[in-house]
């Protein structure tokens, strides 16, 4: 298994300003991923974050808006930029561990 | 491309009644994962099980049971003898095998289970 942690567990945002949600897992993984997970709706994958290159962006999110660092196999960070009341979501960091996907705690932003 | 219907928004029972939350799938891979999550109210996923394409054996643990056909593309799961800790949102989810290696996961639209004393 995999025991993920993610700061911060919760925010409230003005709207126009940035946040950075950091992700740590307790032993090293190839793969991570970031979902979003808007009230009440099911989970959407943002990216796939890759170590030592630029994440892989699913349709519909791009680089600009959700600039993701990768440094090394146990971190990452995704960073929710220019943020409106629309991105209010819970974000969670989620990790293959080879045989089965591990989510963390979640981020709930809260944008006014 | 990958798709997974849960077609049942909402089930509400009472507890101790029998319950199936339906998963139907969509996928040109000829080998990928499919997995349950179980999501609390308290927010965090749980996962439950994770089945391999190449395995169709239904599989049981505890009270839960799954049961896995490869020719309606289905996945579902039976929870016996519900009880109100039961009560929770259900993720169905779809994995591409890549290496050997479960991948980014597709999710369905999730059921939500109410178990009323």
């Amino acid at each position: 298994s995999a025991v993920i942690s993610q700061k911060p567990s919760r925010d409230i945002c003005q709207r126009g300003t940035s946040l950075t949600i950091q992700c740590q897992v307790d032993s090293q993984v190839t793969m991570m991923f970031w979902y979003r997970q808007q009230p009440g709706q099911s989970l959407t994958l943002i990216a796939t974050a890759n170590q030592g290159s630029e994440a892989t962006y699913e349709s519909g999110f791009v680089i600009d808006k959700f600039p993701i660092s990768r440094p090394n196999l146990t971190f990452s960070t995704l960073t929710v930029s220019n943020m409106s009341p629309e991105d209010s979501s819970i974000y969670l960091c989620s990790v293959s561990t080879g045989t089965v996907n591990f989510f963390g705690p979640g981020t709930r932003l809260t944008v006014l | 491309a990958q798709k997974v219907t849960q077609a049942q928004t909402e089930i509400s029972v009472v507890e101790k009644e029998d319950v199936t939350l339906d998963c139907v799938y969509e996928t040109r891979d000829t080998t990928y994962y499919l997995f349950w999550y179980k999501q609390p109210p308290s927010g965090e996923l749980v996962f439950l099980i994770r089945r391999n394409s190449f395995d169709e054996q239904n599989e049981i643990s505890g009270r839960y049971s799954w049961n896995f056909q490869k020719s309606t593309s289905s996945f579902n799961f039976t929870i016996t003898a519900s009880q109100v800790v039961d009560s929770a949102v259900y993720f169905c989810a779809l994995s591409r095998r890549i290496s050997g290696n479960t991948g980014k996961l597709i999710f369905g639209q999730g059921t939500t289970l109410q178990v009323k004393p």
